[in-house]
Formats: structure tokens, sequence, C-alpha cells
């Protein structure tokens, strides 16, 4: 009974380079959050997705970050030419549906330095 | 706009003292999660409250739902040093997903 799992749990890029998160989430789970929670403060909603589609990326910086949840595979987080803000604990969820209250089930996280 | 306020941000207590977390809104909640975090770790749900007035008991904890469904507080008692960690409270409502920025629960020996 695997939970989410996210990889890697530790990823270390010089500015400039591509950061790629990579989320896999409960089985039989279709929908999938990310977050972005840095020093000292709370959880940031990202982006939630259903396979294949973008429900809500209102959380999304508008420029070099992108997601996808590809009907095969997993979720990607992937972020271009990274800078030292983007230093942060990447989290991934999943919950069954999308439903008001649905339970999100969490990832360990990946944990992003940018040098 | 911070749509969850939680208060204290953080809170340093002695083994065996009482203690209790808030998480208020000026809308209400469709239903209320409360998570701890541990460092190095993501959040794990504790509980879930949907009705107002309800409140649900955790071993040592306590949750309850305001009857307004505006506010929640989480109440620990005879804390222990294994319920240090960073609690937060989360409202999903109608996709629009929300933490609060945690309270974070130091209980020292």
């Amino acid at each position: 009974n695997a939970g989410v799992m996210q990889n890697p749990r530790h990823l270390v890029r010089r500015r400039g380079q591509e950061a790629r998160l990579r989320c896999s989430p409960m089985k039989g789970h279709s929908h999938v959050y990310w977050y972005r929670q840095l020093p000292e403060e709370g959880l940031k909603f990202m982006v939630y997705l259903q396979k294949e589609n973008i429900i809500d990326e209102s959380g999304m910086p508008k420029e070099r970050f992108s997601a996808e949840f590809p009907k095969e595979g997993p979720s990607i987080l992937r972020i271009q030419q990274v800078v030292r803000g983007d230093s942060a604990a990447y989290f991934c969820a999943s919950s069954l549906s999308g439903g008001r209250g649905e339970t999100q089930y969490f990832g360990p996280g990946t944990r992003l330095l940018v040098l | 706009t911070q749509l969850l306020e939680q208060s204290p941000q953080f809170l340093s207590i002695q083994e065996g003292e009482n203690l209790t977390v808030y998480c208020n809104s000026s809308s209400v909640f469709s239903s209320l999660q409360w998570y701890r975090q541990e460092p190095g770790e993501g959040p794990v749900l504790l509980v879930t409250v949907v009705t107002g007035g309800e409140v649900k008991k955790l071993k040592r904890l306590t949750f309850q739902f305001g009857d307004a469904r505006k506010d929640s507080s989480l109440h620990i008692t005879a804390a222990q040093p294994g319920d240090t960690g960073l609690y937060l409270c989360f409202r999903s409502n109608d996709y629009k997903l929300s933490f609060g920025a945690g309270t974070t629960v130091t209980v020292r020996a």
C-alpha cells in the first residue's frame, strides 16, 4: 500500500539549470496537487491536476514553471532556469477525487537547493 | 490575501502542559483538516471536521469546529516531546486550496 512517492528527495541545481520533480500519486488516485514551502512559511498551493488536465494553476508563477500529469507515468513539476529564490521544499499530494473536503495525502517532498 | 489565520505562530511548552492552536477564517469552511508535519517530512492528516460544533478526539488531541464553521481549534492535553511539529489547518472549498501558515509546537522534555 504505497503512499505518495516523490523523487528525488533532494536536488541541487546551479542557477540557470532545469529542475524536474516527480510525483507518483497513491494507487487509484487521479488528482494531484503541488505545493511549495519556503523556510518559515506555510505551504503555498501551486497547481492542481487531473490526468492530462490542469484544473487550477492559479498558484503557479507565470514564467519558468510548468506542470503535467500524463495519462501514463508520474506528475512532473518542471522549473526552467532556476534561481536562488526557487530553493524550497516542494510537496506533492494526491486525492481519490477532487470533491470538497477530499483528503489529500502528501508525499515526503523534494528539497531543491539552487546554488 | 491569507484565507486562513493560525495562531499562535510559535508555541514552546514543557512536557505535561496543555496547549491550544487556533485556525480562523472570515468565510465559512465546507470542511477543515488538521495536519502535522515533522522536519524533513510531508504533512500527515490528523483529522477532518465537517459539521459545525463538531468535536473529535484522537487520544490526547481534541479538535473542535466552530458552530458557524469559520474557526477551529486543536487542543493537546499533557503534551509530550513526540507532539513536537508544525501543525497546519487546511481548507478545501470548491478547488480553492488553502493552508494556514502553521503553528510550530515545541514540547521540551
